[in-house]
Parts: structure tokens; C-alpha cells; sequence
């Protein structure tokens, strides 16, 4: 089935420090989709991408639609505490517009 | 609204034992999702429903699973005959037709033992 790729896997960083993330398919995507996950809590949605090219901030963070529409990449900036968490990439392809399929996620580690 | 209900947010059952879940989407979303997520791995896609039609199911849903949105608000996930295998997150998630961005509750985490 189809699959999306994200990296890193993990990542450990130090507080004030940029963070970019990114996640590829190898099938067209319409729509792309970045969450947080908390410990024991549901995915939060960041920020939606609709259009290929297309680049949006929520905040420090930014996120862009790949002009192949097969990526998706998330960047913070200056890195708080609270930004600890699990990042997941989502998108939903070209031939099915009924659900999202998630990637495996990016762990996001700060050091103090 | 306070967005997306689950309950309970923790359940532990023997292995053999049947369980149900329960979701309490946004009011005005008409569709209903459930994923399903284990440790270290993105949420999986179980099934979903638009209004009290469930449109898909994934074959991670096995025949020991069943979903229903009776009245096109609040839905069961009911697992019986519990297996090991089944321990997880399960997620639901609401949304507007159209809307991709969906928004999920805290999940029921499930534990077979």
C-alpha cells in the first residue's frame, strides 16, 4: 500500500536551534498534513497544505506542498521546550479522497 | 463544543474478553474516522463513517471488530474475543466533508494481558 517515508527518524537538538523535518511518497499527494503527537494525547494538526508549491507558516513554524507533490517538509525555528514531541506527516493521494494515510513520525528531542 | 470525545481513555481486559470504545465527534462534522496506532508507528486508518454510512473498512479490521455511527453522532469500536495483538492506541477523529485536516481525541489506549 502506499507509504510515506519521514526523516529523521529522531533528531536531538539544542533549545534555540532551527529544526527541519521532511517526508516523501512515492505517489501523488493533494493534500499534505503536519501533526504533533504529545505523550498520551491525540495528533494536534499544525498546518494543512492544499496546493503544490505552496508554503505556509503557523507561528515558527513552516511547512511546504513539494512541486512534484510527492514531498512535504516541516521546519521550527529557535526551538522552545514545549516543541518536544513526535511529528507525523500526513497526506491524502490523488486517488482516494476518503482518508489520510500517516507516516511513521520524527521524535524531536531538546537538550537543555 | 470542546472538540472530539473519547471514552475510555484506558482499558485493560484479558485476552478473551470483549471490549467497546466509544467516540463523540464535533457536532457539526459528519464524518467520523478511527485509526488505530502502536508504539513507534503513525496512526493506521480502520475505518470511517459519513454520518451513519461506514463507507470503508481497512483489512486491519478484522471480522473480531466492528464500528457503528447508529445516529450519525456518536460511534462504537467494539473488538471482541481480545487478542495480545489488539493492545494500541485507538484513535477517533471528526471532520467536515471536504475538510482534510482532521481533528482526533485522546485516544483509548488498550491493554490485553
Amino acid at each position: 500500500g502506499q507509504q510515506l517515508n519521514q526523516s529523521p527518524q529522531s533528531m536531538f537538538i539544542q533549545e534555540g536551534e532551527d529544526v527541519s523535518m521532511n517526508c516523501t511518497s512515492s505517489s501523488i499527494f493533494n493534500t499534505w498534513l503536519w501533526y504533533k503527537q504529545d505523550p498520551g494525547e491525540g495528533p494536534v494538526l499544525l498546518i494543512a497544505l492544499y496546493k503544490a508549491g505552496e508554503l505556509t507558516s503557523n507561528g515558527r513554524l513552516t511547512a511546504q506542498f513539494g512541486i512534484t507533490r510527492k514531498d512535504s517538509f516541516l521546519n521550527i525555528s529557535a526551538s522552545i521546550p514545549s516543541d518536544v514531541g513526535i511529528y507525523f506527516c500526513a497526506g491524502l493521494s490523488m486517488n482516494r479522497d476518503d482518508k489520510i494515510i500517516f507516516g511513521k513520525g520524527t521524535r524531536l528531542h531538546i537538550l537543555p | 463544543d470542546t472538540g472530539v470525545s473519547q471514552d475510555p481513555r484506558h482499558k485493560i481486559t484479558k485476552r478473551g474478553q470483549n471490549v467497546t470504545f466509544r467516540c463523540d465527534p464535533i457536532s457539526e462534522h459528519n464524518r467520523l474516522y478511527w485509526y488505530r496506532q502502536t508504539l513507534g508507528q503513525g496512526p493506521e486508518f480502520l475505518t470511517y463513517f459519513q454520518n451513519e454510512a461506514q463507507l470503508e473498512k481497512s483489512r486491519l479490521l478484522s471480522d473480531r471488530f466492528s464500528a457503528e455511527r447508529p445516529k450519525g453522532s456518536f460511534s462504537t469500536l467494539e473488538i471482541q474475543r481480545t487478542e495480545q495483538g489488539d493492545s494500541a492506541m485507538y484513535l477517533c477523529a471528526s471532520s467536515v466533508q471536504g475538510v482534510y485536516g482532521y481533528t482526533f481525541g485522546s485516544g483509548t489506549r488498550l491493554t490485553v494481558v
